[in-house]
């Protein structure tokens, strides 16, 4: 079985500055994609960003990117030049690379950006 | 074109009565799942329908709770006698359900459900 720890219940920047998020997962599968969602409040689950874990290149999508490290099965996530509108709960999921497809999800991690 | 869609939004519900709770999956995704996100257990897996394949039903709690898929399209999440821990937001998701894993899911706004 796989399991998804995020250790940070809250975190919070200040607007324009650069947080990490972090996710530590178990697994003793070699073939696996890894994700970062967001869920504002409004309860909608979004895609941030997505990993093959096949792929040693950490992922980018404009001002999000990971740190992907396969070795010590961590997978945090960075958010540059914060905005008001990241305010929200952040999961981090796992899911076996087979046609298999279900989501491990961590705890989550709420992030708060101030103004 | 369209998300996932879900409905109701919010059901409130007394101890022991049947709800269904609808999830319409995004146009041409063969893969749908269910989830139950509530405080104490975080976000769970429930159900999984690929295809024609057999659903994959092994994060269903109890056998009070039931899905189907029909025409590979609209699913129905059933909870029967529904209990004051079946509280929760019933997330579902869908997508292209890619051979060797990796699709993305797409989410729908969930429903909340409340049992009084």
């Amino acid at each position: 079985a796989q399991t998804v720890t995020q250790s940070q219940p809250e975190m919070s920047v200040q607007e324009a500055e650069t947080v990490t998020l972090s996710c530590t997962y178990d697994t003793s599968e070699n073939n696996y994609y890894l994700f970062w969602y967001k869920q504002p409040p409004s309860r909608q689950m979004i895609l941030v960003i997505r990993q093959e874990a096949y792929k040693q290149q950490n992922a980018t999508e404009n001002r999000f990117s990971v740190n992907f490290q396969k070795a010590a099965k961590s997978f945090s996530l960075k958010i540059s030049d914060s905005q008001l509108g990241d305010t929200a709960m952040y999961f981090c999921a796992f899911q076996v690379g087979t046609s298999y497809g279900k989501l491990t999800f961590g705890q989550g991690t709420i992030l708060t950006v101030h103004p | 074109g369209a998300g996932v869609s879900q409905s109701p939004s919010n059901k409130v519900t007394e101890k022991g009565k049947d709800v269904e709770l609808r999830c319409d999956p995004i146009s041409g995704h063969t893969a749908l799942y269910w989830y139950r996100q509530s405080l104490g257990q975080g976000l769970e897996f429930l159900i999984y329908f690929q295809g024609n394949s057999a659903p994959d039903k092994s994060g269903l709690p109890s056998d009070r709770f039931s899905a189907e898929r029909t025409g590979g399209s609209v699913s129905t999440l059933t909870i029967q006698r529904t209990q004051q821990e079946d509280s929760a937001v019933y997330l579902c998701a869908s997508s292209r359900g890619v051979a060797g894993g990796g699709g993305t899911q797409y989410f729908g706004p969930g429903t909340r459900l409340t049992v009084l």
